[in-house]
């Protein structure tokens, strides 16, 4: 199995505060990262996917970057707001394996403090 | 709306019981995936589908059975031989299923089993 570590756990924040967690992968065989965020009582939605090392991807105030030969990938957000508050989840699979599956962190829960 | 849904929201049952989890996509998508979640951890993969009639086991599947006859439909029967089958469900779906098209999530179904 894939191990896909994301930190910190969770992360308590002030509204205006910029903030970023990271997700880390095993590099060898690397073939596609993603980005989740999963608010409560809600469905998860894909934020980014990610292939390319050295990709950096933009969403609004969210962005992320990905490092594939040190297997790690950082999802940043800009002035947090109260409406970032949820749970990041990451995910990655490998190439060549078999498995054509995704492999999920056990996420990074942000909650932002108005 | 093109969507995954699931039924029913919550679902409870006796020890024992079989119960099947419906899952259904308009997307016309061809993967669709299906996911645990328990409590303090991410997305476990309980199984998968990457084209209509074939299915692979994920990382937790025993006590779990799959059928995909049709594109749209991929139920999910939690057996009596799951040891642990209070949790919450979570299905997907992907355009494809190599691992780089982002999944969309189905609103998930809480199964209590007393």
């Amino acid at each position: 199995i894939l191990n896909v570590e994301q930190s910190p756990q969770s992360l308590h924040v002030q509204e205006g505060d910029s903030t970023n967690f990271t997700c880390s992968f095993p590099s060898s065989n690397f073939y596609a990262l993603h980005w989740y965020r999963w608010e409560t009582a809600k469905s998860p939605e894909a934020l980014f996917v990610m292939t390319l090392n050295g990709d950096e991807k933009k969403k609004g105030r969210i962005s992320a970057t990905l490092n594939t030969k040190e297997g790690y990938s950082y999802l940043y957000i800009k002035g947090s707001q109260p409406e970032d508050s949820a749970t990041y989840l990451c995910a990655s699979n490998p190439v060549d394996t078999g498995r054509r599956a995704l492999t999920f962190g056990s996420g990074t829960r942000l909650q932002v403090q108005p | 709306d093109g969507g995954i849904t699931q039924s029913p929201k919550y679902l409870f049952r006796k020890e024992g019981q079989n119960v099947t989890l419906s899952c259904e996509q308009n997307l016309n998508h061809d993967a669709m995936y299906w996911y645990r979640q328990d409590p303090g951890q991410g997305l476990r993969l309980i199984y998968y589908s990457q084209i209509v009639n074939d299915f692979q086991k994920g990382d937790i599947a025993e006590g779990y059975s799959v059928s995909r006859e049709k594109k749209e439909s991929f139920p999910l029967t939690v057996t009596s031989a799951q040891k642990n089958p209070t949790a919450f469900y979570l299905c997907a779906s992907s355009i494809e299923g190599k691992g780089r098209s982002e999944q969309y999530f189905g609103p998930g179904t809480r199964l209590t089993v007393t």
